[in-house]
């Protein structure tokens, strides 16, 4: 079956310390995004790829950095930059259409420790 | 920020019809009306979505006023799977416009 999947599920981090969270999807789906969802809160866009090899800053990027060498894959690496890093991170893919709706992964939940 | 409002909770019984209602008053003209939901812990699932006309679909139904400035989301028959945040968005017809979710209406269903 077709779909997104976002791995681990679970992470712990040390303070200081730059982690990556992975995000791969098999719909050959154009466009690719993260959220980041914090407690009792909307979700919030840190990053965003509309095609290989481009991305675009979001609300909250700052602390982030991602990267799109290949159309299935969209990493999201959490550096030492961001103050606050725990979080829920959700990643999601779309067509290029608008009239589409996005498909989200099942979600990182990443603890600082 | 999000162009929508919604109530913060709702309760309904299983079995029931769930009425979700959104208001939308700055809608533009070409801006669509999308609906997600997210149970607890898990990404959001897209349920529907319309720009004018009421939607249907094997998951709900979307009414969409004359004016465009509110929509109610419908569960026709409530189940306690149905439990999760419902969301309403705005979303404009450029390439360059994203989901903004808001903090939603977390439904609750009861037997």
């Amino acid at each position: 079956d077709g779909g997104i999947t976002q791995s681990p599920k679970y992470l712990f981090r040390k303070e200081g310390q730059n982690v990556t969270l992975s995000c791969e999807q098999n719909l050959n789906h154009d466009a690719m995004y993260w959220y980041r969802q914090d407690p009792g809160q909307g979700l919030r866009l840190i990053y965003y790829s509309q095609i290989v090899n481009d991305f675009q800053k979001g609300d909250i990027a700052e602390g982030y950095s991602v990267s799109r060498e290949k159309k299935e894959s969209f990493p999201l690496t959490v550096t030492s930059a961001q103050k606050n890093p725990t979080a829920f991170y959700l990643c999601a893919s779309s067509v290029d259409r608008l009239d589409y709706g996005y498909t989200f992964g099942s979600g990182t939940r990443l603890t600082v420790v | 920020d999000a162009k929508t409002t919604q109530p913060p909770s709702m309760d309904c019984a299983e079995g029931r019809a769930a009425n979700l209602p959104c208001n939308h008053s700055t809608i533009s003209g070409n801006e669509y009306v999308y609906w997600y939901r997210q149970i607890h812990s898990q990404g959001p699932q897209y349920i529907i979505h319309g720009l004018k006309n009421n939607e249907t679909n094997e998951m709900a139904s979307l009414i969409i006023t004359e004016d465009r400035k509110s929509s109610t989301l419908i569960l026709p028959h409530a189940t306690l799977r149905d439990t999760a945040v419902y969301y309403c968005i705005v979303r404009g017809v450029y390439n360059t416009d994203k989901l903004i979710f808001g903090t939603g209406t977390r439904l609750q269903v009861f037997p």
